[in-house]
């Protein structure tokens, strides 16, 4: 019963290196969305997938890219990280039926720092 | 702009009762939500309205007031497990969630 997983749980990186953060679920889930959440601010989405193949932005998205070439995954990558992205990362799924009534179903998030 | 208020945080007794509060404002409007994030996890989902009233599950309550922009978790019979961040979301006219900063509940025994 993993629900959505991500991998890694904990990185540091030197400010202009590359990495990405991935995030699969089981559930079959057709919607998938990356947020960022940061002290004293409500989660603010970065990009989100409505279906296997697409994409698009969500309010952050500057600095980040998104891949969703299988449906049950969806990858984060930094391609030149900056010390204004670290922060802790949430991936979070949900269902066509529960996209209207907002229920998301979360990772456990991954913390990153970047120095 | 879109706004979602409510406050940082809030200390409760353990047994008592305790509202937080959530007002906000957003280009359209399809429902408010209320998550719960113990420290270090992930969010979970707790209650979702979309038409005025109060809606109880369990210990949890959430009101809603579209024409006030207001909304509240009523949380009864508070245990210590109830010690966590609350955070109040909207879901806008692109059915998308804006979301507020969390509030931090403590519980004290």
């Amino acid at each position: 019963n993993a629900g959505v997983t991500q991998t890694p749980k904990f990185r540091v990186l030197k400010t202009g290196q590359s990495m990405t953060l991935l995030c699969a679920q089981d559930m079959n889930h057709e919607y998938m969305y990356w947020y960022r959440q940061d002290p004293g601010m409500g989660l603010r989405l970065i990009h989100y997938s409505v279906g296997e193949g697409t994409t698009a932005k969500g309010e952050v998205p500057d600095g980040y890219n998104v891949s969703r070439l299988k449906k049950q995954n969806f990858l984060l990558g930094l391609e030149s990280a900056a010390p204004s992205q670290t922060s802790v990362y949430f991936c979070a799924s949900s269902p066509p039926d529960r996209r209207e009534t907002g229920e998301l179903f979360f990772g456990e998030g991954s913390r990153l720092t970047v120095l | 702009g879109q706004n979602i208020d409510q406050p940082t945080e809030m200390t409760a007794t353990e047994g008592a009762i305790v509202q937080i509060n959530c007002t906000y404002q957003t280009s359209g409007f399809n429902g408010l939500f209320w998550y719960q994030q113990h420290a270090g996890e992930a969010p979970t989902f707790l209650s979702y309205n979309v038409l005025d009233g109060l809606e109880e599950k369990g210990r949890f309550s959430s009101f809603l007031s579209r024409s006030k922009g207001y909304s509240y978790l009523l949380l009864k019979e508070l245990q210590m497990k109830d010690s966590a961040s609350y955070l109040c979301a909207c879901m806008d006219s692109n059915y998308q969630l804006i979301w507020g900063a969390g509030t931090k509940l403590i519980i004290k025994p």
